[in-house]
């Protein structure tokens, strides 16, 4: 196992609630990247975090936000959630200038009634 | 925009044989990484083999290796000698020099039968 957590690991919320995704990052490593993964899709790229800046957002509302704290670990904000923002939420992280190698957590599955 | 495209989205094999799993992309850029990673049923991305661009011997990791061709934009997975533990969901993926973001594919399921 990698040193990313993710938490929670499962949550349910409810269509226009808001939630907060975690992520720790591995030791020694300074970006962050967040992915949604539809269920039978490959992930898609959300945002990136360097050095507590965005660095980086794929096609994402701005609904979804994000923070990294000077520790490295990361944060994923979705507000007004949708039915279609179900989905496995998967946090990587990486080292600036290392050798590309990304590190998973093992995501939280988020399910919007 | 690079784009990576998997043309398998099932597969299955009989333990101990030779599998290959396809994997085409689209890129204008010289310079870049390419990815499997594997998927088990815990949800954990597991990184199973990188090759650079400008590398033009494959890349190799004791049971998996890749046949990477560079004009044809193709990275092929040959997986050696299969495994039950190697059921998983196989993505390919795609990453810029100096950027971390992955760009997937939408991935092969890969079943070994014993």
């Amino acid at each position: 196992e990698t040193g990313v957590t993710q938490s929670p690991t499962h949550l349910i919320k409810t269509r226009g609630q808001q939630v907060t995704l975690r992520c720790s990052s591995q030791s020694g490593h300074n970006t962050v990247s967040w992915y949604q993964q539809a269920l039978g899709q490959g992930p898609q790229f959300i945002f990136q975090y360097y050095r507590e800046e965005e660095n980086g957002r794929g096609n994402f509302p701005p609904r979804f936000s994000g923070l990294q704290f000077p520790n490295y670990s990361s944060e994923l904000n979705v507000n007004a959630l949708e039915l279609d923002d179900s989905a496995l939420y998967l946090c990587a992280s990486t080292r600036r200038g290392g050798n590309t190698e990304a590190f998973f957590g093992q995501g939280t599955r988020l399910t919007v009634v | 925009a690079q784009t990576v495209t998997q043309s398998q989205p099932e597969m299955s094999v009989q333990e101990a044989e030779t599998v290959t799993l396809s994997c085409t992309y689209d890129t204008s850029e010289n310079n870049y990484y390419l990815f499997w990673y594997k998927q088990p049923p815990s949800r954990q991305m597991i990184l199973v083999i990188r090759q650079e661009a400008y590398k033009q011997q494959n890349a190799t990791e004791n049971r998996f290796s890749v046949n990477f061709q560079k004009a044809a934009k193709s990275f092929s997975l040959k997986i050696s000698d299969s495994q039950l533990g190697d059921t998983a969901m196989y993505f390919c993926a795609f990453m810029f020099f100096g950027n971390e973001k992955l760009t997937f594919g939408t991935g092969t399921r890969l079943t070994i039968i014993p």
